[in-house]
């Protein structure tokens, strides 16, 4: 079946550092969600991108839809203790059904 | 911004018992509406697609006799756990699909089933 490889699982970086995490995939998507979820709560939708190569920003946030459709970066600067938290991409397959493939997720801890 | 809410956002019950969770569109109308599992320091994994008046659409391996969904209108979706074992303690959570065109999913709180 379908797949999202999301790099790295984890990361542990110093208040004020940029983050960088990627999302790959065998398939050709439509469309790249970002969503960043904390402890007992459901999925924040951050970003969402729609075309290949679109490059769209929110704050400090940062995430690329690639050039092939199959891949999808999100960067984060000058990182802040609230950024803590796992990150997740996600695919739509299929506009049809809206159905999402959701990455492994990369937990983010940020030390102050 | 697009709000969907739970409820309950914790349930603990007894073996053998069933358990409903609600998922509402607090601001938008959903034709359609997704439910999740989601296990520790796991992703989500997609159970159902949950279409309003018409019958839900399950992912291959969950039960649909088990997993009951009930899309009654354009802002709320139910999920019933029938005859919950321990195995289906797990984190719950629903989606909302706002813009159909846009494929942007919304999603509520989460709901923690602790079967005992």
């Amino acid at each position: 079946g379908q797949q999202l490889n999301q790099s790295p699982q984890s990361m542990f970086i110093q208040e004020g550092e940029d983050v960088s995490m990627n999302c790959t995939s065998s398939s050709i998507f439509n469309t790249w969600l970002w969503y960043k979820q904390e402890p007992g709560e459901g999925p924040v939708l951050l970003i969402a991108l729609y075309k290949a190569g679109e490059l769209t920003s929110n704050g400090r946030l940062t995430a690329q839809f690639g050039i092939t459709r199959k891949d999808s970066f999100l960067n984060i600067s000058a990182s802040i203790p609230s950024d803590v938290g796992i990150y997740f991409c996600a695919g739509v397959l299929s506009s049809n059904t809206g159905k999402l493939i959701f990455g492994q997720g990369t937990t983010l801890q940020v030390k102050p | 911004g697009a709000v969907v809410s739970q409820h309950p956002s914790w349930v603990i019950c007894k073996s053998g018992t069933s358990v409903k969770i609600e998922c509402r569109s607090l601001d938008f109308q959903a034709t359609t509406m997704f439910w999740y599992r989601q296990f520790p320091k796991q992703s989500l994994m997609l159970m159902a697609t949950s279409n309003e008046g018409s019958k839900a659409t399950y992912e291959q391996g969950v039960e649909k006799d088990k997993f009951l969904i009930n899309h009654a209108s354009l802002t709320l979706s139910t999920l019933t756990v029938t005859s919950a074992h321990p195995e289906d303690s797990s984190f719950y959570i629903c989606s909302g699909l706002r813009d159909s065109q846009y494929n942007e999913q919304f999603f509520g709180p989460g709901t923690r089933l602790t079967v005992l």
